[in-house]
């Protein structure tokens, strides 16, 4: 069981938009809808931003988007914020019924 | 809404078992599934293991022969067991519900964390 994909870092100027991809197998963010996203602030705990590959929480601003193609899940943040600088997780349900998360992704706004 | 807190011992002794429980406000444990994740000082997440509220569990392969979590309804809490522990289990460790009922994929809400430092 290995941990999702993701980029290590990605990076954006305000205004403009980013996307950060999640890639998994068949057995996992293939093979199910159940792709979700989470932004960690420094020192506090996660925030789920996106569920279910695109559904996102009440509260969750809609300039954050899911989708996915194939194996691959991606997170997009349009609009890009000073305020949206973190670290960003992907996990996914797998056919084990265990969980996998990717190993993170530090989005800088530069 | 509900809220959780994890709560246990913040040092723990090479191969000892390492202890915590989630206290679980603002709503019944019942119906859901709860899990505990794992992050180690500067590394990512990783998914610990999940219990339902009736008692069944699944765990991470990588850690599942060393973990243990049970529910404990009437107190609106569970908890976490690794045994055998090493440097490499230093980390915060989150708990989490799942808020879908039949099946336990997104964690929200979470805990705080708590950091818990193996070191003799």
């Amino acid at each position: 069981q290995s941990a999702l994909t993701q980029p290590a870092s990605v990076s954006g100027s305000p205004g403009q938009s980013i996307t950060i991809s999640c890639t998994g197998t068949s057995s996992d963010v293939g093979g199910y809808n159940y792709v979700s996203w989470y932004q960690q602030q420094p020192g506090k705990a996660p925030k789920l931003m996106i569920y279910d590959v695109t559904k996102r929480p009440s509260g969750v601003s809609n300039r954050f988007s899911g989708s996915k193609s194939g194996n691959t899940a991606s997170l997009t943040i349009s609009g890009l914020q000073a305020e949206d600088e973190a670290d960003y997780y992907c996990s996914s349900y797998a056919s084990s019924t265990t969980l996998l998360f990717g190993g993170g992704t530090k989005l800088t706004v530069l | 809404q509900v809220q959780l807190q994890e709560s246990g011992p913040g040092l723990v002794k090479p191969s000892e078992t390492l202890s915590l429980t989630c206290t679980v406000s603002g709503g019944s444990i019942s119906s859901y599934y709860w899990s505990w994740i794992r992050q180690p000082p500067g590394k990512g997440l990783e998914w610990i293991g999940y219990i339902f509220y009736s008692g069944s569990t699944n765990y991470n392969p990588s850690l599942k022969s060393r973990v243990n979590i049970s529910v404990d309804t009437s107190k609106n809490q569970f908890s976490l067991n690794v045994s055998s522990v090493t440097a490499a289990d230093t980390a915060v460790y989150f708990c989490a519900r799942h808020p879908t009922v039949t099946t336990p994929r997104g964690f929200d809400p979470w805990g705080q964390g708590t950091l818990v430092t193996v070191s003799s």
